[in-house]
């Protein structure tokens, strides 16, 4: 049962436009979104969250919508940069409720063409 | 100075062997994780320690152990290896509980099991 989906498993995408990475979910307790970035070898890093009390949370190039009745959000880099390719996770939880885990969608891989 | 780090990083071993993987985070944090990435590429929670008590065990084969000596410690203990056990196991920390915050990742242990 996968409560996190991330329906595209890639994405190209030219340097300097948009990337749009999305992500849906099914569960309507989570309540805490979360967008994490990996490179090959490494260790998935923290790239932006936002709580369900907001529909937008911004950071530099990269901004989070986040669509409570649909159950949607998304995840917008601009401008791309090469340095962005990576694979992105979106990750979501019942924040609210302690010890709840997060639950890690499959990954969207992307690729930024110089 | 990495702030999660685990040991060793490739692990190749026959089946029905014992081996261990070990965590280690140098952040102050009070709860740690382990996850699970699979050949699908989904990174699943397997366990979490808060404090050195565990507070979240997933539908994972009792031949994993899990042993955390102190809260900067967590070791993983996998017993009897099978070929399904072949993944990538990523340690993680973080400052909140689980659900709240974001995660802290190790660059991860991949275990081949022939």
């Amino acid at each position: 049962d996968q409560q996190v989906k991330q329906n595209s498993p890639s994405l190209s995408v030219q340097e300097g436009r948009i990337s749009i990475l999305n992500c849906d979910y099914t569960n309507s307790m989570f309540d805490y979104f979360l967008w994490y970035k990996k490179y090959p070898a490494e260790g998935p890093t923290f790239l932006i969250s936002i709580s369900s009390i907001k529909d937008k949370n911004e950071d530099g190039r990269f901004t989070v919508f986040l669509n409570k009745s649909a159950k949607h959000l998304s995840l917008h880099i601009v401008p791309s940069q090469p340095g962005d390719s990576a694979v992105y996770f979106c990750a979501a939880s019942a924040g609210t409720t302690s010890y709840d885990k997060v639950i890690f969608g499959p990954g969207t891989s992307l690729s930024v063409i110089p | 100075d990495t702030a999660v780090s685990q040991t060793p990083k490739y692990l190749v071993t026959q089946m029905g062997n014992d081996k261990s993987i070990k965590c280690e985070q140098n952040l102050g944090h009070d709860t740690m994780y382990w996850y699970k990435q699979d050949s699908k590429k989904f990174l699943k929670i397997m366990f979490s320690y808060n404090n050195k008590e565990l507070i979240i065990n997933e539908t994972v084969p009792n031949r994993f152990s899990p042993k955390s000596p102190d809260k900067a410690h967590l070791n993983l203990h996998i017993n009897s290896l099978e070929l399904g056990d072949s993944a990538v196991y990523f340690c993680a920390s973080s400052q909140a509980l689980p659900g709240l915050g974001e995660l802290f990742f190790g660059e991860g242990s991949r275990l081949t099991v022939l």
